[in-house]
């Protein structure tokens, strides 16, 4: 049972594209969407976040998108680069689960010139 | 800041073998993690750790072990290693067990079963 789901599994885009990741997730009580950025070879970082409170979370040129009602979120990269090239995972957890993170499959990322 | 460092980079182990994966941090963090990370299917949580001594089950716990006996380190035992379980082994840390706080990882240990 997949808690958390992304779409695409994979996407590739040119250099100053607008690149658009999706996650949904089933758990209404999910409250904390993080999002991790993974290079290959390294362990995932924290990119940006955004709690249920809020519909969107801007942070340079990656803004989250959320939507509680259709329990539906996205990543948004404006002007992307070919630094951006990752994978990209959407994660979710609620409040009474501390930090026992649900995350999504992943979206593979690539960025060209 | 700090770091997560884990060893062995790589593992290679027979099928049956009983096989170790160490994680130390110096971020002063309570709460440790050991996830799996498969090709496709995301990252899942096996063990994780919310003090020194204690020691929580994830999803996919049956067939680890784990041990916290340290605050500064936790380390992850596959009991007998099987050849479907070669993958990326990630530990991680965070402040404390709050919702919200950011985990920090280390760069995985890729365990290859022979």
């Amino acid at each position: 049972q997949q808690q958390v789901r992304q779409s695409p599994q994979s996407l590739t885009v040119w250099e100053g594209e607008t690149a658009i990741l999706n996650c949904s997730y089933e758990d209404s009580t999910f409250n904390y969407f993080p999002w991790y950025q993974q290079f290959p070879g390294e362990g995932p970082a924290l990119l940006i976040s955004i709690r249920s409170v809020s519909d969107k979370k801007e942070d340079g040129r990656f803004t989250i998108f959320f939507n509680k009602r259709e329990k539906k979120l996205s990543l948004h990269i404006t002007d992307s680069q070919p630094g951006d090239s990752a994978t990209y995972f959407c994660a979710a957890s609620w409040t009474s689960s501390g930090q026992k993170l649900v995350f999504g499959q992943g979206t593979i990322l690539k960025v060209y010139l | 800041g700090g770091i997560i460092t884990q060893t062995p980079k790589f593992l290679i182990g027979q099928e049956g073998q009983k096989l170790t994966l160490k994680c130390q941090q110096n971020f002063n963090h309570d709460t440790m993690y050991w996830y799996r990370q498969d090709s496709g299917k995301g990252l899942r949580l096996i063990y994780y750790s919310i003090t020194e001594n204690d020691l929580q089950k994830g999803d996919l716990s049956e067939g680890y072990d784990a041990s916290r006996e340290k605050k500064s380190s936790f380390s992850l035992t596959v009991t007998s290693a099987q050849k479907n379980e070669m993958a990326v082994f990630l530990c991680a840390s965070s402040r404390d067990r709050n919702s919200g706080n950011t985990l920090y990882f280390g760069e995985g240990s890729r365990l290859i079963v022979v």
